[in-house]
């Protein structure tokens, strides 16, 4: 079964820095396309950052220029490095990965990671 | 960025009854459009991708339809676990973007 496990979060003040980690198993994640999705607290999914299977990485404008997503070939892990954190930034953080299919879905998610920013 | 707007915010129904869910589009998708299931404390689970395409697994009392800017999801008869909030979601482009989710309560 493919499975997703994240690590990494916890509290950090304003202007801080947290990296989270993704670990798969029972799949390739430099093969796939895989992006994180966060969720503040009782508020709606949003999507933050996607690294394509060749590469090329895209983000959100809330995050750019702040977060970086990249991969571990060896450790098949997915990370976000997420600098000058905001009291905005405090949300579950989820990794997901791309579906096969061209109607381009996250068929699969991790458990979900707290990420709190606060003084 | 495409905004992704669910209708109603929220519903009570009781079990059996048949339920759907409105999405609309601030612009044309195509039928790049995902429906997702989250319970409280969860991860979302993928329902439905390609607009009406059903995930393997997930029981067909779950469709969908629509395509362009507008598109559904219906339950046929709602079971006691479906008590859950569902989001749809465009693939269409960068960046893709979720509703703000319809929360299906016990009436």
């Amino acid at each position: 079964e493919v499975q997703l496990v994240e690590s990494g979060g916890g509290l950090v003040q304003p202007g801080g820095s947290l990296r989270l980690s993704c670990a798969a198993s029972r799949f390739t994640v430099s093969s796939n396309h895989m992006s994180w999705v966060r969720q503040a607290p009782g508020k709606g999914l949003e999507w933050i950052s996607i690294i394509y299977s060749g590469g090329n990485a895209f983000y959100a404008d809330s995050v750019k220029g702040r977060f970086t997503i990249s991969r571990d070939n060896s450790n098949n892990t997915l990370y976000l490095q997420m600098n000058s954190l905001r009291v905005e930034d405090t949300a579950v953080y989820y990794c997901a990965r791309q579906g096969p299919g061209i109607e381009d879905y996250f068929d699969y998610w991790g458990q979900g990671i707290l990420v709190t920013v606060s003084s | 960025d495409i905004r992704m707007t669910q209708s109603p915010s929220s519903l009570s129904a009781s079990v059996g009854d048949r339920v759907t869910i409105s999405c609309r589009a601030s612009q044309p998708i195509s039928i790049y459009l995902n429906w997702y299931q989250q319970r409280p404390g969860k991860a979302p689970k993928l329902l439905i991708y390609g607009a009406s395409t059903l995930e393997s697994g997930v029981p067909s009392r779950f469709s969908a339809s629509g395509s362009g800017t507008d598109f559904t999801l219906t339950i046929s008869s709602l079971q006691p676990e479906d008590f859950a909030t569902y989001s749809c979601q465009q693939s269409y482009s960068t960046p893709r973007t979720f509703g703000q989710g319809t929360k299906v309560e016990i009436k």
